[in-house]
C-alpha cells in the first residue's frame, strides 16, 4: 500500500533555530496536511496544500506541496520552546475515499 | 474547524472486556474517521463512518472487533472488543472540515486505553 516516508525522525535544536523536515512516497498525492501532536492531544491540523508547487505559509510556518506531486516540505522559523511536539505529514491518494495516509512523525525539541 | 470531543477521555480496562468510545462533534459532518495510534507510532485508519450506511474497514481491521455507529451527523461510536494489551492504544476520532472540504480533517482529542 502507499507509504510516506517522514525524516528526519527526530531533531533536537536550539531556540530561534530554522528546522526543515520532509515527507516523501512513491505514490502520486492530490492534498498533503501537516499536522502538530502534542502529548496527551489529538493532531492540530496546521497547513493544508492542494496544488503541485503550492507554497503556504501559517505565521512562521511554510510548507510546500512538491511538484511531483510525491512530496512535501515544512519549514519552521525562529523556532520556540512551544515548537515542542510531533510533527505528522499526512497526504491523501486520488482514488481514495477521503483516506489520509500518515508519515511516521518528526519530534521536535527546542533548548531553551 | 469543528470542535470535537470524546468519550472517554482514558481507560484502564481488563483483558476480555469491551469499551465503546463516544464522539461528539458540534456540526453537522457527512464524514467521521476513526484512527488508532499504537505507543510511539503515527496514525492508522481503522474505518470511515458515514451516516446512513455501514462503516468502511481499512485492511487489518474488522467489523467484529471495532464495531462502528454512526446514528446521526454529529455523532459516532467505536467499540474496541474482546480486548488484548495489544490494543492498548489511542483512538482518535477525526471529521471532515464542516465547510465541505473533504480533504482537511479535524481531530478529537483521543481516548487513551490501557488493556492489562
Amino acid at each position: 500500500g502507499q507509504q510516506l516516508n517522514q525524516s528526519p525522525q527526530s531533531m533536537f535544536i536550539q531556540e530561534g533555530e530554522d528546522v526543515s523536515m520532509n515527507c516523501t512516497s512513491s505514490s502520486i498525492f492530490n492534498t498533503w496536511l501537516w499536522y502538530k501532536q502534542d502529548p496527551g492531544e489529538g493532531p492540530v491540523l496546521l497547513i493544508a496544500l492542494y496544488k503541485a508547487g503550492e507554497l503556504t505559509s501559517n505565521g512562521r510556518l511554510t510548507a510546500q506541496f512538491g511538484i511531483t506531486r510525491k512530496d512535501s516540505f515544512l519549514n519552521i522559523s525562529a523556532s520556540i520552546p512551544s515548537d515542542v511536539g510531533i510533527y505528522f505529514c499526512a497526504g491523501r491518494i486520488p482514488d481514495s475515499s477521503y483516506k489520509l495516509i500518515f508519515g511516521s512523525g518528526t519530534r521536535l525539541l527546542v533548548r531553551p | 474547524s469543528a470542535v470535537i470531543s470524546q468519550k472517554p477521555s482514558r481507560d484502564i480496562c481488563q483483558r476480555g472486556t469491551s469499551l465503546t468510545i463516544q464522539c461528539q462533534v458540534d456540526s453537522q459532518v457527512t464524514m467521521m474517521f476513526w484512527y488508532r495510534q499504537q505507543p510511539g507510532q503515527s496514525l492508522t485508519l481503522i474505518a470511515t463512518a458515514n451516516q446512513g450506511s455501514e462503516a468502511t474497514y481499512e485492511s487489518g481491521f474488522v467489523i467484529d472487533k471495532f464495531p462502528i455507529s454512526r446514528p446521526n451527523l454529529t455523532f459516532s461510536t467505536l467499540t474496541v472488543s474482546n480486548m488484548s494489551p495489544e490494543d492498548s492504544s489511542i483512538y482518535l476520532c477525526s471529521v471532515e472540515d464542516p465547510t465541505g472540504r473533504v480533504d482537511e480533517q479535524f481531530f478529537g482529542p483521543g481516548t487513551r486505553l490501557t488493556v492489562l
